[in-house]
């Protein structure tokens, strides 16, 4: 049972362009979370999904920040003109349906580099 | 909305000695208590949990207690051992979300 699959793992990104982060649950899984963890601080919550719906995108910026998680196909977090102050580690957890607040797993993340 | 508070930040034992770590929260619905290990540069993991029903719970070397009353709860790691080293964290889910919120991490340093 292959775990959480994020990629890429790496993304080093111009000021200004967009970066997709592709995010794959675990099979059985339809909850997915994505966390993101600025150098040496903790992780914050951005957005909660399920299958074609937010649920929770309390954490979520309000600019330039978006996600999805389509029928078919991994989660995606966008973030459009990035800047600096996007460099981060991006993580995303997910849980399965039967069970709603149960351990979450994490993906290896992908690390943001905006140069 | 839940805010959880974690202490200390950095925490340094000798080998053998214990550590402890204490994380408080706001949301009284919150039912849900992971602690997670994160080693740098890698995902954190998940090393313990207890839900809102449950006042202690140990899993070998590692213990978890729960004051519901105070809304605070402690990660005990009796017998350090060097590879303990990490970043450790608290989080708290808000009553059936499933979101998790973090404290701000303690740095374990066990010295050899």
């Amino acid at each position: 049972n292959a775990g959480v699959m994020q990629n890429p793992r790496h993304l080093v990104r111009r000021r200004g362009q967009e970066a997709r982060l592709r995010c794959s649950p675990m099979k059985g899984h339809s909850h997915v979370y994505w966390y993101r963890q600025l150098p040496e601080e903790g992780l914050k919550f951005m957005v909660y999904l399920q299958k074609e719906n937010i649920i929770d995108e309390s954490g979520m910026p309000k600019e330039r920040f978006s996600a999805e998680f389509p029928k078919e196909g991994p989660s995606i977090l966008r973030i459009q003109q990035v800047v600096r102050g996007d460099s981060a580690a991006y993580f995303c957890a997910s849980s399965p349906l039967d069970r709603v607040v149960t351990e979450a797993f994490f993906g290896q993340g992908t690390r943001l580099t905006v140069v | 909305g839940e805010n959880v508070e974690q202490h200390p930040s950095t925490l340094s034992v000798q080998e053998g000695d214990s550590a402890v770590i204490k994380c408080t929260y706001s949301d009284s619905a919150s039912n849900y208590f992971p602690w997670y290990k994160q080693e740098l540069g890698k995902r954190p993991q998940l090393i313990i949990d207890i839900r809102s029903n449950v006042g202690e719970k140990k899993d070998q070397r590692i213990a978890v207690t729960l004051n519901k009353t105070a809304k605070h709860f402690s990660l005990h790691i009796t017998e350090t051992q060097p590879e303990d080293s990490a970043v450790y964290f608290c989080a708290a889910s808000p009553s059936n979300t499933g979101k998790l919120i973090f404290g701000q991490g303690t740095t374990l340093q066990v010295k050899p």
